[in-house]
């Protein structure tokens, strides 16, 4: 019953270091989505994947390269780490494709974050 | 302008008030409405859905204007438990999920 998991929980890179953030849900959900969190701040959209072998840009994707590998994993790609990608990341997943109100698709489900740090 | 816009807060009231909390949102093609609770950073998790004739769920009441395209939060009798960040999410018929920045309240004795 693990739900959505992140990996890593922690990390610090150096800027213009490379590194890729997993993310897996067992709930056989069809959207996955990625997000960052700065103090003081909401959840940003960096990313997100209405279904397997779609992905589309959110509010903040500069700097950022996802891959939905299958229907459980969705990744989250930094390839030249800089300062301000340090950040809460929260990977999420929800059954829906679209955006109907239907009972519990559009529930997001998430990870417990990963705690990213660019030096 | 940002797609989902909150009361920025803090609210900061004593046990037993009763605290609102206001959204809105910019894209009309919005298809769902929810409220998330996160507490000192940890994961949002789901307080309640949002529906256009509104919904209770003990204390809290949600409420939904489509015209107008605002929801909002309705909390009563505060209790020091309910301290946390309440985040409304805004979900598109393309699956879009867009959170605002988040409401932070403080509930002391």
């Amino acid at each position: 019953n693990a739900g959505v998991t992140q990996t890593p929980k922690f990390q610090v890179l150096k800027t213009g270091q490379s590194m890729t953030l997993q993310c897996a849900q067992d709930m056989n959900h069809n959207s996955m989505y990625w997000y960052r969190q700065d103090p003081g701040m909401g959840l940003r959209l960096i990313y997100y994947s209405a279904s397997e072998g779609t992905t589309d840009k959110g509010e903040v994707p500069n700097g950022y390269n996802v891959s939905r590998l299958n229907k459980r994993e969705f990744s989250l790609r930094l390839e030249s780490a800089a300062p301000s990608q340090t950040s809460v990341y929260f990977c999420a997943s929800r059954e829906g494709r679209d955006g109907k109100l239907l009972s519990g698709a559009n529930v997001l489900t998430f990870g417990a974050g990963s705690r990213l740090t660019v030096l | 302008r940002k797609e989902v816009e909150q009361d920025p807060g803090p609210f900061n009231v004593p046990e037993g008030a009763t605290v609102a909390f206001n959204c809105t949102y910019s894209n009309s093609a919005s298809q769902s409405f929810f409220w998330y609770r996160q507490d000192c950073r940890k994961e949002p998790k789901l307080l309640m859905s949002v529906y256009s004739s509104g919904n209770e769920d003990g204390r809290f009441t949600a409420q939904l204007n489509r015209a107008s395209q605002y929801i909002s939060l309705l909390i009563r009798d505060s209790k020091l438990s309910d301290s946390a960040t309440y985040l409304c999410v805004v979900v598109t018929n393309a699956g879009k999920s867009t959170f605002g920045d988040g409401t932070t309240l403080t509930v002391k004795p």
